[in-house]
């Protein structure tokens, strides 16, 4: 799998939106971008993906650089509980590949 | 189950013992995965599972560590002669076959083990 860089750490205040970066500049053509978060002592939650396009959920929306090199994810008004481990990770989407997970980003939302 | 379910969730473990992870999946996941999550470091795969065979055991760090499926649903993780190098939390997913896209794994909240 293409390696993925991610800030170690970011701080978002409550109610404003959270844009965590992430760069992946080796991605593969038929790989995706998904996301996925750790709340502490809990085992990782699927966010979202998207191979090219934009692509928005009900927790979050993902914004893909044209030339896929680059994406964000965006929490529009993050809560406390919205504090986490974010990884970016980018995966063939055939089979099962297992997911190959980095150290993330530790997103605090303070009050 | 609604979710996947491990079990113990903590287990402490002398030196040189042998121990025994269990995974229960979602009911009808085909596929499931085991991974190792050190102290601030993300979760590291260990094994795949597809049915009741090993479809990629490459994650794996040496031979004192096997896993087992025998009916294609429940999967036991067991460590022999464990070392304190083990402790670790010991996460499970499972997922639907093929993977067309939506949610992909599901993980459990896993097992924090430690070796003493």
């Amino acid at each position: 799998d293409a390696k993925t860089t991610q800030p170690t750490s970011m701080d978002c205040a409550e109610g404003r939106a959270a844009n965590l970066p992430c760069n992946h500049s080796t991605i593969s053509g038929n790989e995706y971008v998904y996301w996925y978060r750790q709340i502490h002592s809990q085992g990782p939650q699927y966010i979202i993906h998207g191979l090219k396009n934009n692509e928005t959920n009900e927790m979050a929306s993902l914004i893909i650089t044209e030339d896929r090199k680059s994406s964000t994810l965006i929490l529009p008004h993050a809560t406390l509980r919205d504090t986490a481990v974010y990884y970016c990770i980018v995966r063939v989407n055939s089979g099962n590949t297992p997911l190959v997970f980095g150290k993330g980003t530790r997103l605090s939302v303070i009050a | 189950g609604a979710g996947v379910s491990q079990t113990p969730s903590n287990k402490v473990t002398e030196k040189g013992k042998y121990v025994e992870l269990r995974c229960d999946p979602i009911s009808g996941h085909t596929a499931l995965y085991w991974y190792r999550q050190s102290l601030g470091q993300g979760p590291e795969f260990l094994i795949y599972f597809q049915g009741t065979g090993a479809a990629d055991d490459s994650g794996l760090p040496n031979d004192r560590f096997f896993a087992v499926r025998p009916e294609g649903s429940v999967s036991t993780l067991k460590i022999q002669r464990t070392e304190r190098g083990d402790s670790a939390v010991y996460l499970c997913a499972s997922s639907l076959t093929p993977i067309t896209g939506t949610n992909g794994y599901t993980f459990g909240s896993g097992t924090r083990l430690t070796v003493v």
